[in-house]
């Protein structure tokens, strides 16, 4: 069967600080794989998505970047953390377009 | 543009039914999604609807009316652990792969 991993589980970084949060999947070949954040009182809004390798979909213009290196290896990264960019982080997969997308356990960010 | 309606919260007892009302305006519809969300936890997957009509899965079922642009989700035999956020999502041809997401209803559950 089908997992998705998600680390850290809970991070707090300084104003400035740089980010990388990782997201795998097995049990699957290239699936579609999604960064999602939900803010505190807010939706879930997606930032990137990807449908393989090197491909990557920006959703939301922002100090935020997303790379895929490999199949089901999916990293949202920043240079430089600004205090908006506290939230819970959701990594997601889907075998295809349109179909359910499953979550990881998400990364919870404060920033101080 | 693209929009979902749900209402925030809603209150419950045990053993009832609770119906949680979803409306939505896209473009290019290609299917309806329900999450649910325990407080501090990632969204798991409850259903799918793509065509009009129900989808039952236990005690929960979805509906789906493409015309009204209107789904519900029913809960039977509400049970404590019910308590949770319930999101509704769609999938447009319009915004790609991309699920779009309603702010979600916090269902309360009493005994």
């Amino acid at each position: 069967s089908q997992t998705i991993h998600q680390w850290p589980a809970t991070l707090v970084q300084p104003v400035g600080s740089p980010l990388s949060l990782e997201c795998t999947v097995e049990g699957t070949s290239n699936p579609n794989l999604y960064w999602y954040r939900q803010a505190a009182g807010r939706g879930l809004q997606l930032l990137f998505y990807s449908v393989g390798i090197g491909q990557i979909s920006s959703e939301v213009p922002q100090n935020l970047s997303a790379s895929r290196p490999q199949d089901r290896q999916f990293i949202l990264s920043s240079k430089k953390l600004l205090l908006s960019d506290s939230g819970f982080y959701l990594c997601a997969w889907s075998p295809a377009p349109g179909q359910p997308q499953h979550f990881g356990d998400g990364t919870r960010l404060s920033i101080l | 543009g693209q929009n979902i309606d749900q209402p925030t919260e809603m209150t419950a007892t045990e053993g009832a039914i609770v119906q949680i009302n979803c409306t939505y305006q896209t473009s290019g519809f290609n299917g309806l999604f329900w999450y649910q969300q325990h407080a501090g936890e990632a969204p798991t997957f409850l259903s799918y609807n793509v065509l009009d009509g129900l989808e039952e899965k236990g005690r929960f079922s979805s509906f789906l009316s493409r015309s009204k642009g209107y789904s519900y989700l029913l809960l039977k035999e509400l049970q404590m652990k019910d308590s949770a956020s319930y999101l509704c999502a769609v999938i447009s041809r319009q915004a790609g792969t991309a699920l779009i997401f309603g702010k979600g209803t916090t269902l309360s559950v009493s005994s």
